[in-house]
């Protein structure tokens, strides 16, 4: 089955700092990708997606580009914000609907 | 547009008593997907329903779980005879059909916590 690789937290990081989150998967097909974002008590949040390969999804300032050859889909922002404190997760999204999520990535952004 | 309505928000239920978690989707949307989160751990896929079928349930428990999402009215998870290890966190999601069915909106969760 699908599956998802995450590196794991917590990452600490000062304000305005560059953040990068890895990201690899193996799933059958192309399948679409996504990251979510999950701040404390809260469901998730969709940050941003890509549909096919080379696409570059968007947000927040937020981007991740998808890469069919290293079947990896990181997350990056170049300047973080203490509001960017949360858990990131990485999805893929297979041929049956279902997205596969890793065990996701806590950020921790100190002033 | 609201989004993804789930309640309750908390639920506590003794070993043995039965919850009943619910989901009205955002408006349009016709696919209902539920997810369970154990503490410190990622969403793991439960169910897959469209309105009154299940599409995919290879995520589901054999034993004491069950979904269903009836033409009228929220999508329902219903958990009988609870046991202390079904205490998660219960996140549904929706989409809508045809193409834009690719993104999924999730709904805030019900915490459920088994005494």
């Amino acid at each position: 089955g699908d599956s998802v690789t995450q590196m794991e937290g917590p990452v600490t990081l000062s304000e305005e700092a560059f953040l990068t989150i890895n990201c690899t998967y193996t799933a059958t097909g192309y399948p679409s990708l996504f990251w979510y974002v999950q701040y404390p008590g809260e469901g998730l949040q969709l940050l941003l997606k890509a549909t096919k390969a080379d696409d570059k999804g968007s947000n927040k300032g937020f981007e991740a580009t998808y890469r069919k050859e290293t079947t990896s889909f990181h997350l990056e922002k170049g300047s973080v914000q203490v509001s960017d404190s949360a858990v990131y997760f990485c999805a893929p999204r297979g041929a049956g609907n279902m997205l596969t999520f890793g065990g996701g990535t806590r950020l921790m952004v100190k002033p | 547009n609201a989004g993804v309505m789930q309640n309750p928000r908390h639920l506590v239920r003794r070993r043995g008593q039965e919850a009943r978690l619910r989901c009205s989707p955002m408006k349009g949307h016709s696919h209902v997907y539920w997810y369970r989160q154990l503490p410190e751990e990622g969403l793991k896929f439960m169910v897959y329903l469209q309105k009154e079928n299940i599409i995919d349930e290879s995520g589901m428990p054999k034993e004491r779980f069950s979904a269903e999402f009836p033409k009228e009215g929220p999508s329902i998870l219903r958990i009988q005879q609870v046991v202390r290890g079904d205490s998660a966190a219960y996140f549904c999601a929706s989409s809508p059909s045809g193409v834009a069915a690719d993104t999924q909106y999730f709904g805030p969760g019900t915490r459920l916590t088994v005494l």
